[in-house]
């Protein structure tokens, strides 16, 4: 039972349309969260973190946690064909332990 | 900048054969991680190492011992490779706790 949850599987927005992406652990011991990348073919590559309660934004990219329910939340507005990906959520605890989720597929349609 | 470097990039063994993936990093960095990548799905941590000569397990590792020789190498030995375990494995390092990891290209297994 994987301990990092993510949803949805995949997700099809038009070019242009805000996607919203979902991640919860049920790890208590974590305390950061991780986004990364992965287009097809390639290794993955981290998008954003986040530690603390609240929001954070780096251009079309937003990410949201709720640490008191471990869930945090990936949102890209302005969606391109390029953003077309596998995204991942990972947690981590104090020993180092990263934990990757299973990822959701997202295809942004022309 | 740094790079990690994963060899064999393609990895053909038999079914039941002891097969060994090896990674390098010039990064500098403590910690490094084996996952491995099933077709299209998420990543599932074999083993890690928070310093040279630790070794930590993952969720996924039985079949397979790791060996962190020196800092900057980093090795996992399948046991005996299974057709059901073919699959990407990813090496990966960070400076430590709490800090971006950075992955390499990736060995591809084949079990035939």
């Amino acid at each position: 039972q994987q301990k990092v949850q993510q949803s949805p599987e995949s997700l099809i927005v038009p070019e242009g349309g805000m996607a919203s992406l979902n991640c919860t652990s049920s790890d208590r011991n974590v305390d950061y969260f991780w986004w990364y990348r992965q287009h097809s073919g390639k290794s993955p590559k981290m998008l954003m973190s986040i530690f603390s309660n609240g929001e954070k934004e780096e251009g079309r990219f937003t990410v949201h946690l709720n640490k008191a329910s471990l869930h945090t939340s990936l949102h890209i507005r302005d969606s391109q064909p390029s953003d077309s990906a596998l995204y991942l959520c990972a947690a981590s605890n104090a020993g180092a332990k990263l934990t990757f989720g299973g990822g959701t597929r997202l295809t942004v349609r022309p | 900048g740094g790079i990690i470097t994963q060899t064999p990039k393609f990895l053909i063994g038999q079914e039941g054969q002891k097969l060994t993936l090896k990674c390098q990093q010039n990064f500098n960095h403590d910690t490094m991680y084996w996952y491995r990548q099933d077709s299209g799905k998420g990543l599932r941590l074999i083993y890690y190492s928070i310093t040279e000569n630790d070794l930590q397990k993952g969720d996924l590792s039985e079949g397979y011992d790791a060996s962190r020789e020196k800092k900057s190498s980093f090795s996992l030995t399948v046991t005996s490779a299974q057709k059901n375990e073919m699959a990407v494995f990813l090496c990966a390092s960070s400076m430590g706790r709490n800090t971006e990891v950075f992955f390499g290209k990736g060995t591809r297994l084949t079990v035939v």
